[in-house]
């Protein structure tokens, strides 16, 4: 079974606060992805990479980076928070290929507040 | 504009009443479309991948369908377990990013 783990379930962080998520999967996965999931809004895309130290932005990478040392482990980092990154954070991975059409996996959700 | 629309946006079912739910899309160049199935502060867990039109695939009370257009997710004689949000995906284009979700069903099945 595919497994995709996140560092919290839950996290409470104040505005300008630097903030770490962490995500880790051990299927040996070469993309992994960072969404935000908001009532009415649906998943929107912040980065994802494509192998270590690779990086794409998203749709909505304004206010967060993210970093891509070893290939099971994908952090995103907000740099300064702020009350509207307040979401359900979802970690994804799936295996690269050419063509497309791959499956992503998810892990369970880091829900963040921002006070 | 490349989109992907989910319908009913809430379903309500008696145990046992097979209904349907529907994904459109508009994209260039697909390259899959997936099903999710989300229970309420949880992440999406994965059920089917469909390529081309025509294809099916099937797990226990579920069924998906793809043509060129949409896809349908029908549920046969559902059960109360049954009940949580359904996501469509469709990853299109190029770049392993391109992927849009929309926006689900939520499915309420009771006993």
């Amino acid at each position: 079974d595919v497994k995709v783990t996140q560092s919290s379930r839950y996290l409470v962080k104040r505005t300008g606060e630097k903030v770490f998520l962490e995500c880790v999967q051990d299927m040996d996965h070469e993309n992994m992805f960072w969404y935000r999931q908001d009532p009415g809004l649906g998943l929107r895309l912040i980065y994802f990479s494509y192998d270590v130290k690779m990086k794409e932005k998203g749709d909505i990478p304004e206010g967060y980076s993210v970093s891509r040392e070893k290939k099971e482990r994908f952090s995103l980092i907000l740099e300064s928070a702020s009350t509207n990154q307040t979401s359900m954070y979802l970690c994804a991975s799936s295996f690269f290929r050419d063509a497309g059409g791959v499956a992503q996996y998810f892990g369970p959700g880091t829900r963040l507040l921002v006070l | 504009e490349d989109q992907v629309t989910q319908s009913p946006e809430a379903l309500r079912l008696q145990e046992g009443e097979s209904s349907s739910l529907n994904c459109s899309y508009t994209v260039s160049g697909l390259r899959g479309l997936f099903w999710y199935r989300q229970d309420p502060g949880k992440g999406p867990e994965f059920l089917f991948t469909l390529y081309s039109a025509g294809e099916e695939k099937e797990k226990e009370r579920l069924k998906a369908t793809l043509t060129k257009k949409e896809s349908f997710l029908h549920i046969t004689a559902p059960k109360p377990e049954d009940s949580a949000t359904y996501l469509c995906a469709v990853h299109y284009g190029g770049s392993q990013g391109n992927l849009i979700f929309g926006k689900g069903t939520k499915l309420s099945v009771k006993p």
